[in-house]
């Protein structure tokens, strides 16, 4: 049973444009989503988090937005950068002992 | 500022033989701790989970087991491993809500 799915497994962008990232849930009782960068062979680095009492998250370049009657967020990378090519990780906390469910990563390559 | 620490980086076992990965945390007291594993193109599944010492939750039966001796030290442990045991797996540690992973050790089983 996959309570967070990334659909897309991979997604190209050109520099400078704005890159994507979706995620649903099923578990309506997530109330905090994050979201992870993974380079290859390396551990996954937090870059932003929200929420669920929050439609909105942003820091630089990165935005998170929550929908949480479609069971839906997004991370919004603007403008897209060469260094951005990575594996993107959703997750969503449950509350208990901060345990994260993680979605299956979209592989987004940014192009020149 | 905190640390994590995982050994080895990579591990070429033969099937049938033990296991055991080492990790610790820096800079922090009482952290919870977390064993992941990513298989080849999958995402992270959790194994298993500490809010303290010798308190370990299992997420998944499996051939795997952990253990944590200290309050920032969380050892991964096998005693015949499979080939399925292969991938590459991630410790992490948090103080709240987030999680901060290790570099990761890639395991492969022949």
């Amino acid at each position: 049973d996959q309570q967070v799915k990334q659909n897309s497994p991979s997604l190209s962008v050109q520099e400078g444009r704005i890159s994507i990232l979706n995620c649903d849930y099923t578990n309506s009782m997530f109330d905090y989503f994050l979201w992870y960068k993974k380079y290859p062979a390396e551990g996954p680095t937090f870059l932003i988090s929200i929420s669920s009492i929050k439609d909105k998250n942003e820091d630089g370049r990165f935005t998170v937005f929550l929908n949480k009657s479609a069971k839906h967020l997004s991370l919004h990378i603007v403008p897209s950068q060469p260094g951005d090519s990575a594996v993107y990780f959703c997750a969503a906390n449950t509350g208990t002992a901060s345990k994260l469910t993680f979605g299956t990563g979209t592989r987004l390559q940014v192009t020149l | 500022s905190q640390t994590i620490h995982q050994w080895p980086a990579t591990l070429v076992q033969p099937v049938g033989s033990p296991l055991s990965l080492e990790c610790t945390v820096e800079g922090t007291s009482n952290p919870n701790l977390y064993w992941y594993r990513q298989a080849a193109g999958r995402g992270l599944q959790l194994l298993f989970y500490s809010v303290g010492i010798g308190q370990i939750s299992s997420e998944v039966p499996q051939n795997l087991s952990a253990s944590r001796p200290q309050d920032r030290q969380f050892i991964l442990s096998s005693k015949k491993l499979l080939l399925s045991d292969s991938g590459f797996y991630l410790c992490a540690w948090s103080s709240g809500l987030k999680q901060y992973f290790g570099p990761g050790t890639r395991l492969t089983v022949t």
